[in-house]
C-alpha cells in the first residue's frame, strides 16, 4: 500500500520566492497533518484538517503560510514570500480513527537563501 | 512549558549495551502515551506504545509512571541499527491520533 505521498522532496529557493509544498494522504485517511521540524523547536504541527476541513491552525506562524486541502486526496502548504527562518523539514501525516498512529510522509526539506 | 520535555542527549552507547530514556509530560489529563522512532532524514515512526503496566517489546521495555508524569524507554542488548532519535509522544486522548504531542527527541548512536 502506498503510504503518505509529498513532493518535492527537496527545495531550495531564494528568500521572497513563493513555495508550495504538496501532499496525498493515505487513502481512506480522514485527518490530516502538516507539520515543520528544525533541529532547534522539534517537530511543530502547524495545522490539522478533518474531513478536508481545517479545525486547527493555530500553529500557523504567520499570514505568509496558508494551507488548504480541496479534496481528500491532496492537500498544499504555501508560504509566500518565504524567508530563511522558513528553512526546516516539512512533514505531512495522516490518520483515521482507526489508528492510535499518525502516518508520516517522507518529508520536503525546504532551504531558503 | 512545553508539553513534552526530553534529554536530547546525544547517548553515545557501545554495541550490547543497556540505555534508557526519559520524558516527563506537563498536562495531566494526557490520556495515552508512545514512543517513536526517526532515523536520520527519515520520518517518525510509531515504535511502540506505553501502557500504565508497562510493556515489552522484544529488547525494548516501555514504562508509565502517571503520578510523576513521567514515561521512559528502555533498550537492552543496543545494535548499531538502533541509532535513530526516539520521540516520546503523549495524546490527550485514550484513542485516536488526531491530537499528538512530540517531544523535541532523544538521539541515540550505539557505536560499534
Amino acid at each position: 500500500d502506498a503510504g503518505v505521498i509529498q513532493s518535492p522532496r527537496h527545495e531550495v529557493t531564494e528568500m521572497g520566492q513563493e513555495v508550495t509544498l504538496r501532499c496525498k494522504p493515505i487513502s481512506g485517511h480522514d485527518y490530516l497533518f502538516w507539520y515543520r521540524q528544525t533541529m532547534m523547536r522539534g517537530l511543530e504541527l502547524l495545522i490539522y484538517f478533518n474531513n478536508n476541513v481545517p479545525i486547527d491552525d493555530s500553529g500557523m506562524p504567520e499570514d505568509r503560510f496558508s494551507a488548504k486541502m480541496p479534496n481528500a486526496s491532496f492537500s498544499t502548504l504555501k508560504i509566500q514570500p518565504s524567508e530563511p527562518r522558513d528553512s526546516a523539514v516539512y512533514f505531512c501525516a495522516s490518520t483515521s480513527v482507526l489508528y492510535n498512529e499518525q502516518f508520516f510522509g517522507p518529508g520536503t526539506r525546504l532551504t531558503v537563501l | 512549558r512545553k508539553e513534552v520535555e526530553q534529554d536530547p542527549g546525544p547517548f553515545n552507547v557501545p554495541e550490547g549495551a543497556t540505555v534508557a530514556f526519559n520524558c516527563t509530560y506537563s498536562n495531566s489529563a494526557s490520556q495515552s502515551f508512545f514512543w517513536y522512532r526517526q532515523d536520520c532524514r527519515k520520518e517518525p515512526k510509531l515504535l511502540m506504545s506505553v501502557y500504565s503496566s508497562g510493556n515489552e517489546d522484544g529488547r525494548f521495555t516501555a514504562q508509565l509512571n502517571r503520578a510523576s508524569q513521567y514515561i521512559s524507554l528502555l533498550i537492552r542488548d543496543s545494535k548499531l541499527s538502533d541509532s535513530a532519535t526516539y520521540l516520546c509522544v503523549v495524546n490527550r486522548h485514550q484513542t485516536g491520533a488526531n491530537n499528538l504531542f512530540f517531544g523535541t527527541g532523544t538521539r541515540l548512536t550505539v557505536i560499534p
